[in-house]
């Protein structure tokens, strides 16, 4: 079956713009997550959502938002870029919300100039 | 703050069993431990979970221990394809836990010699 897939792979933006990234889970997963990694910080949680309703987010500031359509797929939106936003944007799905493994996708390099 | 503990780097030779250790000593008891593995570039890859009993599948065994402080995830083959970092993650068991997050630490570096 497909797995996790992240669009576009690679995005180039400048500092101010805004930006959304999309991920479709595999066949029948609800939940969605979202990851940002860096060098400095690692992995670090995002959001979540499962049946279109945000269930859980990390310590990220406003500019960094989600939605999750009734299909399941997600997208997340970053706004007002600035440089320490580039870094690998990673999506993963599960089953549901309780003690599934992820299943993560390829991730989104985004590089901000 | 991620709440386990691993060595920064291991080596293992080529078709010998790799031994990854994780210490995970404020552990509750809901919490769950939880491997992932990321190869280069790629995105993570989930490899085994478990709440107190021993766990084997496919790809690894899980080996935690009575106390629950602490586990080994377990490659029986290696192979140089299984050079990655390995994350050892304990996880609350709901969504409403406030630990249920997926925290990731820096992880073992795990490299795979011939």
């Amino acid at each position: 079956k497909a797995g996790v897939t992240q669009t576009p792979r690679y995005l180039i933006k400048t500092r101010g713009q805004q930006v959304t990234l999309s991920c479709s889970p595999i066949s029948g997963h609800r939940s969605v997550s979202w990851y940002q990694q860096t060098p400095g910080q690692g992995l670090q949680f995002l959001f979540e959502y499962f049946s279109e309703t945000q269930r859980n987010k990390g310590n990220f500031p406003g500019r960094f938002s989600g939605r999750q359509f009734s299909n399941s797929r997600s997208e997340m939106n970053v706004s007002t870029l600035e440089l320490g936003d580039s870094a690998l944007y990673l999506c993963a799905s599960s089953l549901d919300v309780s003690n599934y493994g992820y299943t993560f996708g390829s991730g989104t390099r985004l590089t901000v100039v | 703050d991620a709440k386990t503990t691993q060595p920064t780097s291991m080596d293992c030779a080529e078709g010998r069993a790799a031994n990854l250790p994780c210490n995970h000593s404020t552990i509750s008891g809901n919490e769950y431990v939880y491997w992932y593995r990321q190869i280069h570039s790629q995105g993570p890859q989930y490899i085994i979970h478990g709440l107190k009993n021993n766990e084997t599948n496919e790809m690894a065994s899980l080996i935690i221990t009575e106390d629950r402080k602490s586990s080994t995830l377990i490659l029986p083959h290696a192979t140089l394809r299984d050079t990655a970092v390995y994350y050892c993650i304990v996880r609350g068991g709901g969504y409403m836990d406030s630990n249920y997050q997926l925290i990731w630490g820096a992880g073992t570096k795990l490299i795979i010699k011939p």
